[in-house]
């Protein structure tokens, strides 16, 4: 089966260090994208991609980076600069085109990181 | 900016029928979905609307009025697996990035 795979589903860090999410797709979507989810709060963008080699900054990129070298894989880390790291982290991908199916963004599970 | 307005929380009957409501003020408006959140999960599509009028989906139906910057998702015969959080989101310019509301969180009871 198609899909999104996001690990680890739950993660525990101390203050100060980076950590690094992995998310997968296997769905041949171009785009793929990172959005952080607080109690609240509406998801919001931290970085997108539109294609391999190449990516931009969402609503919230401090703090975060990412990198696209395959069309499957697009790992976010939270660096130790991002300054409320706890949260709810969701990554999707979404195909393009112009047909009524396009653009709909199918989500991964999502990861939960507590920083203590 | 985009701002999008939703209420915080609805609670309904099981077989009722619920209206959850969004409004938006946007520049380049190019589309309104509507997802689905059970707590802890990944969000599920349920409905894109980009021109106005009534989207049907079985039990689900959305409605769009670009002119009144407005939206709302229709919930008929609600069922308590329907009990979760109602995620709209617009799109607007070029390419792909969603604006997100901050979600309505339904309650369907006994």
């Amino acid at each position: 089966d198609g899909g999104i795979t996001q690990s680890p589903k739950y993660l525990f860090r101390k203050e100060g260090q980076n950590v690094t999410l992995s998310c997968e797709q296997n769905l041949n979507h171009d785009a793929m994208y990172w959005y952080r989810q607080d109690p609240g709060q509406g998801l919001r963008l931290i970085y997108y991609s539109q294609i391999v080699n190449d990516f931009q900054k969402g609503d919230i990129a401090e703090g975060y980076s990412v990198s696209r070298e395959k069309k499957e894989s697009f790992p976010l880390t939270v660096t130790s600069a991002q300054k409320n790291p706890t949260a709810f982290y969701l990554c999707a991908s979404s195909r393009q085109g112009t047909d009524s199916g396009a653009n709909v963004l199918t989500f991964g599970a999502g990861s939960r990181l507590t920083v203590l | 900016g985009q701002n999008i307005d939703q209420p915080t929380e609805m609670t309904a009957t099981e077989g009722a029928i619920v209206q959850i409501n969004c409004t938006y003020q946007t520049s380049g408006f190019n589309g309104l979905f509507w997802y689905q959140q059970h707590a802890g999960e990944a969000p599920t599509f349920l409905s894109y609307n980009v021109l106005d009028g009534l989207e049907e989906k079985g039990r689900f139906s959305s409605f769009l009025s670009r002119s009144k910057g407005y939206s709302y998702l229709l919930l008929k015969e609600l069922q308590m697996k329907d009990s979760a959080s109602y995620l709209c989101a617009v799109r607007a310019g070029g390419g792909n990035k969603l604006t997100f509301g901050t979600g309505t969180q339904l309650k369907v009871e006994l």
